[in-house]
C-alpha cells in the first residue's frame, strides 16, 4: 500500500465553525507532513510530525492545530478560520524526517473554503 | 533559508516534442532534489528524483540533469504525450522540501 488517503474530499465552513481534515498512510513512514497549497502557488510547509511528535512548525496561526494520534494517522483541528484560509490542505508522509533522499508521498488533499 | 528559482512558469508544446523545465537553487548544502507532477484536482506526484551524488537520472521519457557546481537542475521530457500536460513542480531537499513555483505544462495533440 503506497496510498496516503484524505479526508473529505471537499469542506466548506463558517468562520465560528470547527472541523477536523484527516490523513492515513500504512507504508510505516515515521514522519507526516501538513502542506497548504494556494490556487496556481506550490506546496507551502505547515507542520511536521516525526515518530508521533510535532518537530516543525512553520509559525502556523494558533486556528490550525495538528493532531497525531498514532503512527498512521494525522489530524488537522480547524477553529475560526478567515477566508483566506481557503485552500487544498495537503498530507504528505515519508520514511523519516529532515533525512537524505527522503522521498514524500503526498495524498490528494481536502479542498477547504471558508466562508 | 533555502531559495528554489524555477523557469519557465507556462511552456506550451506541439504533441511529440520535448520540453525542458529548469530550477536553481541557493543553498550548496541542499542533496535532494524531486520533480512533481500535479494534475488538476490531485496531490503532487513523485515523477523522478535525483541525489547530489549523482550528475544525470533517467527513466523512460522523463530525464533530470544535476549541476552541483552551478546549484541547477533540469526536467527533460520526451516524446510528450497530451497525458503529460500538467503543473511541474521542482522541489529541494535541505532538512525540509521547498518547491519552486511551478511550470504548466501543456502538450497541444
Amino acid at each position: 500500500d503506497t496510498e496516503v488517503t484524505q479526508t473529505p474530499k471537499h469542506l466548506v465552513m463558517g468562520m465560528t465553525n470547527k472541523k477536523s481534515l484527516k490523513c492515513e498512510q500504512h507504508m510505516g513512514h515515521r514522519a507526516m507532513y501538513w502542506y497548504k497549497q494556494k490556487a496556481k502557488k506550490p506546496p507551502e510547509l505547515m507542520f511536521v510530525y516525526s515518530y508521533e511528535k510535532l518537530s516543525i512548525n512553520e509559525s502556523v496561526p494558533s486556528r490550525f492545530s495538528p493532531e497525531c494520534p498514532n503512527s498512521s494517522l494525522l489530524n488537522l483541528h480547524l477553529h475560526a478560520l478567515q477566508p483566506e484560509d481557503s485552500a487544498l490542505y495537503l498530507c504528505a508522509s515519508s520514511q523519516v524526517a529532515r533525512e537524505f533522499y527522503n522521498e514524500q508521498f503526498f495524498g490528494p488533499g481536502t479542498r477547504l473554503t471558508v466562508l | 533559508g533555502e531559495n528554489v528559482e524555477q523557469h519557465p512558469s507556462t511552456l506550451s508544446v506541439q504533441e511529440g516534442d520535448s520540453a525542458v523545465i529548469k530550477c536553481t537553487y541557493s543553498d550548496s548544502a541542499s542533496n535532494y532534489f524531486p520533480w512533481y507532477k500535479q494534475e488538476l484536482g490531485k496531490g503532487p506526484q513523485l515523477i523522478i528524483d535525483i541525489r547530489s551524488n549523482v550528475g544525470e537520472k533517467k527513466d523512460q521519457r522523463i530525464a533530470v540533469t544535476l549541476n552541483k557546481t552551478a546549484k541547477h537542475f533540469s526536467l527533460h521530457i520526451t516524446e510528450t504525450q497530451p497525458e503529460d500536460s500538467a503543473v511541474y513542480f521542482c522541489a529541494v531537499l535541505n532538512n525540509d522540501m521547498r518547491f519552486g513555483a511551478g511550470t504548466r505544462l501543456t502538450v497541444k495533440p
